[in-house]
């Protein structure tokens, strides 16, 4: 089963300030891993995904690196409307098509 | 646009039974994957069942198997999921989610690009 685990747990920045979300699997994921948006009371939002596209929609602010075990979001410059929970996600292999998550990074306001 | 609505959440006791729909529109149904996930209050997303463009491939988290009924019906663009033997760890907001599926060389992976809003489920006496 593949494991996802994010870090920081929460991150506290200030608006104009850059955001770097770190997540890792405890497996090779090759590029297949996607990042979320969620604020409260509100359904998650694709941002990212195989590692590093945009989802439609998504303003350039956002982006997404890493390969194998180890990948980043990064937020270049936070807008008002960016604190909220990030996610990373994949698929496990255990149900054969089955997702797992990461626990969540919040970004709060400073 | 496409939509999905999610209807069908509740308070119910332990033990009792709930089914979930989902209303999809502005996109063929019939030709994506959709899946429910879950978010217990406060917590992170957890993944619950999904369900092939036919019906005919089905998986579950295991922590409901055998308990959740994912299905749909193509014909009214909507997605099912009956809950039976419910417990209070079930409490959570549902989601149903399209599935973005995406061909690399034969090597298929899937992403959530439309959720619902989602409705809450309670299990409590």
């Amino acid at each position: 089963e593949i494991v996802l685990t994010q870090s920081p747990a929460t991150l506290s920045l200030s608006p104009g300030e850059r955001a770097t979300l770190s997540c890792r699997a405890s497996q090779s994921v090759s590029s297949y891993l996607a990042w979320y948006q969620q604020k409260p009371g509100q359904a998650p939002r694709l941002l990212i995904y195989d590692a590093s596209n945009r989802a439609t929609g998504i303003p350039a602010r956002f982006s997404g690196s890493g390969s194998g075990t180890d990948f980043t979001l990064t937020i270049s410059s936070l807008e008002p409307e960016d604190f909220a929970v990030y996610y990373c996600q994949q698929r496990s292999n255990w149900p054969p098509r089955g997702f797992t998550f990461g626990p969540g990074t919040k970004v709060d306001i400073k | 646009e496409v939509q999905l609505v999610e209807s069908g959440g509740g308070l119910v006791q332990p033990g009792g039974s709930l089914r979930l729909s989902c209303a999809a529109s502005g996109f063929t149904f019939s030709s994506y994957w959709m899946s429910w996930v879950r978010q217990a209050p406060g917590k992170g997303l957890e993944w619950v069942a999904n369900i092939k463009q036919d019906g005919s491939e089905k998986y579950y988290v295991d922590s409901v198997k055998g308990r959740f009924t994912i299905s749909r019906d193509n014909a009214k663009n909507s997605l099912y999921l009956q809950m039976n033997s419910l417990r209070a760890e079930d409490t959570a907001v549902y989601y149903c989610a399209r599935e973005l599926e995406l061909d690399d060389y034969g090597d298929y992976q899937y992403y959530f690009d439309y959720w619902g809003q989602g409705t809450l489920v309670t299990v409590s006496s």
